[in-house]
């Protein structure tokens, strides 16, 4: 089966550093997504992960780690706009792009 | 390039009536998704199509339909509605069905059912 488990909430500090979690365990595993989500809006592409380390896209880095099943979701020099959901989210085998996602951290960022 | 639309945007249903969902994408995607997205739940995949003319099963594909007539269109139909079918559901697309393929969603459609 698959289990993918986020905190539910966090809130940090304007130009603050905060980092999300996730831990996965899937059966198989081709790749790690990180979605954003704005309220009542689309989820729209972050990152992706498919090799164990960091990557580091401006203000966001995503990190890997395939054999501990967890991920995270680093984000620097926090605004006021970053306030949203991020959607964890694993790729298993199955033929098309079978995603599997967690539940979301809703961050909130306050001034 | 409008990317994903979806229509309608919101709908309010009674218990039994039927409705249609229409997705339609101009990325030239072959592959394309429907979701329904609840609160405490992530994300769930309710069918699926890997191309014109094919569709599959998801995860949660119970009391739904899908149709693939044309490339860019994928249409998501209730043919009898019930509360617990109440949700916004998302419809998605891919280039492929590469692993790191990203998925393009469209805003939504919220459905609220009576």
């Amino acid at each position: 089966g698959q289990n993918i488990d986020q905190p539910t909430e966090m809130t940090a500090t304007e130009g603050a550093i905060v980092q999300i979690n996730c831990t996965y365990q899937t059966s198989g595993f081709n790749g790690l997504f990180w979605y954003q989500q704005h309220a009542g809006e689309a989820p729209t592409f972050l990152s992706y992960n498919v090799l164990d380390g960091l990557e580091e896209k401006g203000r966001f880095s995503s990190f890997l780690s395939r054999s501990k099943g967890y991920s995270y979701l680093l984000l620097k020099e926090l605004q006021m706009k970053d306030s949203a959901s991020y959607l964890c989210a694993v790729v298993s085998p199955g033929g098309y792009q079978k995603v599997t996602f967690g539940t979301g951290t809703k961050l909130q960022v306050i001034p | 390039n409008a990317g994903v639309t979806q229509t309608p945007k919101f709908r309010v249903l009674k218990t039994g009536q039927s409705m249609t969902l229409l997705c339609a994408q101009d990325m030239n995607h072959e592959y394309m998704y429907w979701y329904r997205q609840d609160p405490g739940m992530g994300l769930r995949l309710i069918h699926y199509s890997v191309g014109e003319g094919t569709t599959a099963k998801g995860e949660v594909p119970d009391g739904y339909n899908v149709s693939r007539l044309k490339k860019q269109n994928f249409l998501l139909g209730l043919e009898s509605a019930a509360p617990s079918q109440t949700s916004v559901y998302f419809c998605a697309s891919s280039y492929s069905s590469g692993v790191q393929e990203t998925q393009y969603f469209g805003p939504g459609t919220r459905l609220l059912v009576l």
